[in-house]
């Protein structure tokens, strides 16, 4: 089945600073989304991106289908972006999602 | 907003017990999913469902089993619940439109079992 792998596993960031997060996957993709899980285990959808870029507030994310990897930026990072950040693809009829290890960020104050 | 729920955040059982994990989703998607996630292992499929009453297995099948009677309900139901079951159970929807399939996921359900 498909791969995927994210980096890096963990990142501490002071508040105010900017990051990136990257996502690659091992074979051409038909859904790639990035998601935020909280501390309570919710996952939160952040985008929606199997090609090109989207925004959203301090948030913005790029895929490169045909390069097969995704990033996902954060700029001027506050306490609350802390948690887990994963990145899932599917590549399949099925829409089933496989999900790479995830990236757990700190924010520091 | 999509709105994927779930029946407890919070389940203690016993080892043995027949325990029923319920989710439903308000968005008349076709698709519904049933996730495990654990330390070090992440989130791996355990059933999925594309239709009322109908079904195909995940990854990890094994000691589940799902119902889907109506389209807005999937079901997760372990026979006989074992320690090695305690996890956290996530469950989505997706709305099977042709070139656009975007998940949804629900609180989760934190099960322990004794």
């Amino acid at each position: 089945g498909i791969q995927v792998e994210q980096s890096p596993p963990d990142l501490i960031l002071q508040e105010g600073a900017n990051s990136t997060l990257r996502c690659n996957f091992s074979d051409s993709v038909n859904n790639l989304q990035w998601f935020h899980q909280n501390p309570w285990g919710q996952l939160i959808n952040l985008f929606y991106i199997p090609s090109g870029t989207k925004q959203n507030g301090r948030l913005s994310a790029t895929t490169v289908a045909t390069e097969r990897y995704s990033l996902l930026y954060i700029s001027s990072s506050q306490t609350t972006d802390s948690g887990v950040y994963f990145c899932a693809v599917n590549n399949n009829a099925g829409n089933m999602l496989t999900f790479g290890g995830g990236t757990r960020l700190m924010v520091k104050p | 907003d999509v709105k994927v729920t779930q029946s407890s955040r919070y389940l203690v059982k016993r080892t043995g017990e027949k325990v029923f994990l319920e989710c439903v989703q308000d968005m008349d998607h076709e698709n519904m999913f049933w996730y495990r996630q654990d330390p070090g292992l992440g989130l791996r499929l355990i059933y999925f469902s594309y239709d009322v009453k109908m079904k195909e297995k995940g990854d990890i099948p094994e000691g589940y089993s799902v119902s889907r009677e109506k389209k807005e309900r999937f079901s997760l139901i372990l026979e006989s619940a074992s320690t090695n079951q305690t996890s956290m159970y996530l469950c989505a929807s997706s709305p099977g439109t042709s070139g656009y399939n975007e998940q949804f996921f629900g609180p989760g359900t934190r099960l322990t079992v004794l």
